[in-house]
């Protein structure tokens, strides 16, 4: 069936450090790609996406790269901020169907001054 | 404009009650998704509405939840004989479209069955 898998946390860095949480899924056919982002005390938000293999999402210096080769989705980020700290999670949509999401457990991220 | 607006924010309840959660999505939004969060884990799809087309019901987890919407307008989702398994937070999105296009997260409800 359909899963992805994330890396667990929580991941604890300190500020300007380089980010990354692994992102990795199983899929029939093409999915879409998608890093949702939970600040405390926010909803839940997209943060980029990508819809096919090799596409690169970018966002709020975030970038992550749909790699059909490995199944992954990594998020990356050069220098991390304290206002970075919140909940990610990795999602897929399968192509064509309706576009419900399928979500990773989350990766709690706290980065300190 | 105004977003995603789910009610009540929080809901506590005694095992065996039954509850029913409300989700007004953005206005012309015609896809409507109902998920849950339970503690340390990832969102789990519940049920999806897309206009007048048929629900796509296949991750309710039991009979006893149930979910309407009429049209393109709010969505209740209801639970049956609540259990202690049901405490959670119930999240509602809608988009535009499906299948590729961003959908707008509700601030959640949280269900606490005692």
């Amino acid at each position: 069936g359909n899963s992805v898998t994330q890396m667990e946390g929580p991941v604890t860095l300190s500020e300007e450090a380089f980010l990354t949480i692994n992102c990795t899924y199983t899929a029939t056919g093409y999915p879409s790609l998608f890093w949702y982002v939970q600040y405390p005390g926010e909803g839940l938000q997209l943060l980029l996406k990508a819809t096919k293999a090799d596409d690169k999402g970018s966002n709020k210096g975030f970038e992550a790269t749909y790699r059909k080769e490995t199944t992954s989705f990594h998020l990356e980020k050069g220098s991390v901020q304290v206002s970075d700290s919140a909940v990610y999670f990795c999602a897929l949509s399968r192509a064509g169907h309706t576009g419900k999401l399928i979500f990773g457990q989350g990766t709690t991220l706290q980065v300190k001054p | 404009g105004a977003g995603v607006s789910q009610s009540p924010s929080n809901k506590v309840t005694e095992k065996g009650k039954d509850v029913e959660l409300r989700c007004d999505p953005i206005s012309g939004h015609t896809a409507l998704y109902w998920y849950r969060q339970r503690l340390g884990q990832g969102l789990e799809f519940l049920i999806y509405f897309q206009g007048n087309s048929a629900p796509d019901k296949s991750g309710l987890p039991s009979d006893r939840f149930s979910a309407e919407r009429t049209g393109e307008s709010v969505s209740t989702l209801t639970i049956q004989r609540t259990q202690q398994e049901d405490s959670a937070v119930y999240l509602c999105a809608s988009s535009p479209t499906t299948p590729d296009y961003e959908q707008y997260f509700g601030p959640g409800t949280r269900l606490t069955v005692t």
